[in-house]
C-alpha cells in the first residue's frame, strides 16, 4: 500500500491565490522530504529538500518566498504555492526518506503528486 | 558536472526482454536507484544497488559497475503495463539524488 501520500490530488485556482498541498509519510517517520515538480514529457525537478525542524534548501532558481515550505512533524510537510500564476501549473511531487523497516534507508518513497491549474 | 545518461525512448514486445541502460558521472556514490513511472502518475520505487552485482525482484533486475560508472535494468517477460518511463538515479556523496531523464518504454502486443 501507499506510504507516503499526498492532498490533494488536484487544485484549479484563480491566478493570486495561493494554494497548500500537504505531504504526509504513513509508516515511517521521514526525516527527510523532498518537493519535486514536473512539466510533462519532463523530468522530475527537484525544488527543495526540508529536514523536520529546519529551513528548507532550496535549488537554485527556485524562489524561497513564493514556494513556503514547513517541515513541522516526522510525518508531515507542506509546500505553499503563493500567489500562483499560470505559469506554476504543473504536477507538483513530495518524497518522504526515512526510518523504514522495508526497503534501503535512502530511498526515496513518492506521494501520489499534486496537479495544480492555475487560470 | 554530474551526469546521468540513459536512452530516451525503447521499443519492446511484449513477452520479450528489454535492458535499459544508465551511464553516470557523480561526485560520489552511495547507490544507484531505479524508479517506474506511468504517465501521469508519481514514480515508484523497483529497485537499490550499492554494491557491484545483480539484484534480481521477480521480472525485474538491476546491475551495477561501480568502476565503470553503470548500470541496467532488466525487465523479462514483458507485459503490456510494464509501458512506463523508468528513471535512474545516483546518490551523490551529499546524499542528494542526481536523476536521469528517464528512458520512455513503449511495448507493442
Amino acid at each position: 500500500g501507499a506510504v507516503v501520500s499526498q492532498h490533494p490530488s488536484w487544485v484549479i485556482c484563480k491566478s493570486g491565490t495561493s494554494v497548500k498541498i500537504e505531504c504526509r509519510s504513513l509508516d515511517f517517520q521521514a526525516t527527510t522530504m523532498f518537493w519535486y515538480r514536473q512539466f510533462p514529457k519532463q523530468s522530475l525537478m527537484l525544488m527543495a529538500t526540508s529536514n523536520e525542524g529546519s529551513k528548507a534548501t532550496y535549488e537554485q532558481g527556485v524562489e524561497k518566498d513564493k514556494f513556503l515550505i514547513n517541515h513541522a512533524s516526522l510525518t508531515l510537510s507542506t509546500l505553499t504555492v503563493t500567489s500562483a500564476h499560470p505559469e506554476d501549473s504543473s504536477f507538483y511531487i513530495c518524497s518522504a526518506r526515512g526510518n523504514r523497516d522495508q526497503g534501503p534507508q535512502e530511498t526515496q518513497y513518492f506521494g501520489p503528486g499534486t496537479r495544480l491549474l492555475v487560470l | 558536472g554530474q551526469n546521468i545518461d540513459q536512452p530516451t525512448e525503447m521499443t519492446a514486445t511484449e513477452g520479450a526482454i528489454v535492458q535499459i541502460n544508465c551511464t553516470y558521472q557523480t561526485s560520489g556514490f552511495n547507490g544507484l536507484f531505479w524508479y517506474q513511472q506511468h504517465a501521469g502518475e508519481a514514480p515508484t520505487f523497483l529497485s537499490y544497488n550499492v554494491l557491484d552485482g545483480l539484484e534480481e525482484k521477480g521480472r525485474f533486475s538491476s546491475f551495477l559497475s561501480r568502476s565503470k560508472g553503470y548500470s541496467y535494468l532488466l525487465l523479462k517477460e514483458l507485459q503490456m503495463k510494464d509501458s512506463a518511463s523508468y528513471l535512474c538515479a545516483v546518490m551523490d556523496s551529499n546524499y542528494q539524488l542526481i536523476w536521469g531523464a528517464g528512458t520512455k518504454l513503449i511495448i507493442k502486443p
